[in-house]
């Protein structure tokens, strides 16, 4: 079975400064992807960014990067020069087929 | 836009009263799912579609039930709402690519009175 954990429910950063929100999985499977979601407060989920996994190259979007390590099973999320519009919920997630698994998300709030 | 549309927003319906939610989307993704969100937890798995090929998550219970009529919609009815049921219910879409992310809908909230 594949399963997602992130293991900060709440993280707070200052804004401009830089905040990682961590993600593990656990999977047996070779060729896979992960993805970031945003949720803003009763607004839709957003992809932030993506990750495929063979590919050894961190994932980068604009404020947006990864540190994907896939011996470790591990896929966190880099955001740079927070700003007050990225507070939210972040979702990991994990497709293998037609399957997404999320984690339980961690709600990042930008202090001004 | 193409996009992935959800109606209502927010929908009250009585205890034990059937309930629709309904979804829509222009992006012509072959496979749709369905979501739901309870308070500040992730997203849970109820079904989706593969095209017409319906494929229901083994927890998911009897009380859901789903409907695609075409490609560019999709239902869900809960036949008889209990307090639980309350929560957010999430569409989604996506192409048959592994590396494609969801399409999300803005979600219907269902409040159960």
């Amino acid at each position: 079975a594949q399963t997602v954990t992130q293991s900060q429910p709440e993280m707070s950063v200052q804004e401009a400064e830089t905040v990682t929100l961590s993600c593990t999985y656990d999977t047996s499977e070779s060729d896979y992807y992960l993805f970031w979601y945003k949720q803003p407060p009763s607004r839709q989920m957003i992809l932030v960014i993506r990750q495929e996994a063979y590919k050894q190259q961190n994932a980068t979007e604009n404020r947006f990067s990864v540190n994907f390590q896939k011996a470790a099973k591990s896929f966190s999320l880099k955001i740079s020069d927070s700003q007050l519009g990225d507070a939210a919920m972040y979702f990991c997630a994990y497709r293998r087929s037609n399957q997404f698994y999320f984690g339980t998300g961690t709600s990042l709030t930008v202090i001004p | 836009d193409a996009m992935v549309i959800q109606n209502p927003r927010y929908q009250v319906t009585q205890f034990g009263k059937p309930v629709t939610l309904s979804c829509s989307q222009t992006l012509n993704h072959n496979v749709m799912y369905w979501y739901q969100q309870k308070s500040s937890q992730a997203p849970k798995l109820l079904f989706h579609y593969y095209d017409k090929d319906f494929n229901n998550e083994a927890d998911t219970p009897d009380n859901f039930q789903s409907r695609r009529p075409n490609t560019s919609f999709c239902f869900l009815d809960i036949r008889s709402p209990g307090l639980g049921d309350a929560a957010m219910y999430l569409c989604a879409t996506s192409r048959d690519s592994p590396g494609d992310g969801y399409t999300f809908g803005s979600g219907t909230r269902l409040t159960v009175v």
